[in-house]
């Protein structure tokens, strides 16, 4: 897979419901990010992990990096409706400061 | 919350045709890119700007891009001569510092159409 890879393509679940989405890459990351992109619109920053983390919380999220798998993981638990979006990952591989994105998850929340 | 802001929201311009699109980064912000999304394809990399210079470029920034900053506050990305594959979202974004610790904040996009 490439850089910054998430799975899955697409993810359909109730209001109320957890979503996981998994992100995958290849090369070694200082950090990873992940954004959140409404139908048309900006792209919105939600959270970075650093290298040397292993999971971090803001609010409803919770984020989960594991580089000895290049991996990470987004929790949105109690989804709502409006959580609804294309949800991706983001790496500045090696020491770039330019962001490499995946294909992202789209979320829908049915409610 | 800062913001940063382009317009237009939306530009529709024959092939050809120069376009300017139009940034203005958080204002205590020091690096300055530019992303595009080609419909349905993924977010990718243009070109990156610090200390009124370009830091780094992808491929697709070839000699019809170019990026200034010409008055301190706006960051504008032009293309000479449009394609009809230039079509896409164009998204500004801006950080405090150096990225390699914090995320970027970007703008709402700019949709370009080629005609």
């Amino acid at each position: 897979s490439q850089q910054g890879e998430e799975d899955p393509q697409a993810l359909s679940i109730q209001e109320g419901e957890n979503a996981t989405m998994n992100c995958s890459y290849k090369t070694s990351i200082n950090n990873l990010q992940w954004y959140r992109q409404n139908s048309g619109r900006g792209l919105v920053h939600l959270i970075l992990i650093r290298s040397n983390e292993r999971e971090k919380h803001s609010g409803r999220l919770r984020v989960t990096l594991d580089t000895s798998k290049k991996s990470s993981s987004l929790l949105i638990t109690a989804s709502r409706a409006a959580d609804t979006a294309s949800y991706f990952c983001a790496t500045p591989p090696g020491s770039a400061r330019q962001l490499t994105f995946g294909s992202g998850t789209q979320l829908t929340v049915l409610p | 919350e800062p913001e940063v802001t382009q317009t237009p929201s939306h530009q529709v311009t024959q092939m050809g045709q120069e376009v300017i699109l139009r940034c203005v980064p958080i204002s205590n912000h020091l690096y300055f890119y530019w992303y595009r999304q080609i419909l349905g394809q993924k977010v990718e990399f243009l070109v990156s700007f610090y200390n009124n210079e370009i830091s780094e470029k992808s491929e697709i920034f070839d000699d019809q891009f170019s990026v200034e900053r010409p008055d301190g506050s706006n960051f504008t990305l032009k293309i000479r001569s449009t394609k009809l594959e230039d079509s896409a979202m164009y998204f500004c974004a801006s950080s405090e510092v150096d990225n390699s610790n914090y995320g970027y904040t970007f703008g709402s996009g700019t949709r370009l159409t080629v005609v």
